[in-house]
């Protein structure tokens, strides 16, 4: 079946916009992760759904971020007036059930910031 | 976070055998993962290894883990260009997933 998809792929911003990334996981993946990756960095977690529960939101650099899951699918992370540092990498994944499935990979959304 | 670390590049050429090194920090890991990741690509994920093994075979890719030294290595047989890439090694330690930074693996022909 269709792997995980991340929309757009490529994203340029200038400074203080909002933007929005989306991901679409694997059907029937009730896990949802969103990650980081800044250059020369690790994959940095910044929010984790699953099922119906609270997100896990420990991750999230700033009350700048902020993320939903809607009718347990899609997710879009939506990240208020964009700074510089903020250009990453932004990685969704999902996994059948819990934190220890394996986790599957979107190809990524590229943010800069300008 | 936890720490997981690996040396950011590795040269290789085309035939050897390439070996790369991440180590972690805690001891509670349950299932310790290599990913790969080609240039315009996500994650993808290679092999894994419960924390109560010591290895794993899996065609070309052997993984060792040395738990006293909390020591996790993949090695590739037979490195072909197709494998040059970035390799991510993970942790699952409580319930959360810890990355390292990637080594990025180049084949020379």
């Amino acid at each position: 079946g269709a792997g995980v998809s991340q929309s757009p792929s490529n994203k340029v911003t200038e400074k203080g916009k909002d933007v929005e990334l989306r991901c679409d996981p694997i059907s029937g993946h009730t896990a949802l992760y969103w990650y980081r990756q800044s250059l020369g960095q690790g994959l940095e977690f910044l929010i984790y759904f699953q099922g119906n529960s609270a997100p896990d939101k420990s991750g999230l650099p700033s009350d700048r971020f902020s993320a939903e899951r809607t009718g347990g699918s899609v997710s879009t992370l939506t990240i208020q007036r964009t700074q510089q540092e903020d250009s990453a990498v932004y990685l969704c994944a999902s996994s059948l059930n819990s934190r220890g499935d394996t986790q599957y990979f979107g190809p990524g959304t590229r943010l800069t910031v300008l | 976070g936890e720490d997981v670390e690996q040396s950011l590049f590795l040269s290789v050429r085309e035939g050897d055998s390439s070996v790369i090194n991440c180590t972690y920090t805690d001891s509670s890991s349950t299932y310790l993962y290599w990913y790969k990741q080609e240039p315009g690509a996500g994650l993808q994920l290679l092999t894994y290894i419960f924390s109560n093994m010591d290895m794993k075979q899996d065609q070309r890719l052997t993984v060792l883990l040395n738990k006293k030294d909390k020591h996790l290595s993949l090695r590739i047989a037979d490195t072909q260009t197709g494998d040059s890439a970035i390799y991510f090694c993970a942790e699952l330690a409580g319930n959360q997933f810890y990355f390292g930074t990637g080594t990025s693996l180049t084949v020379i022909p």
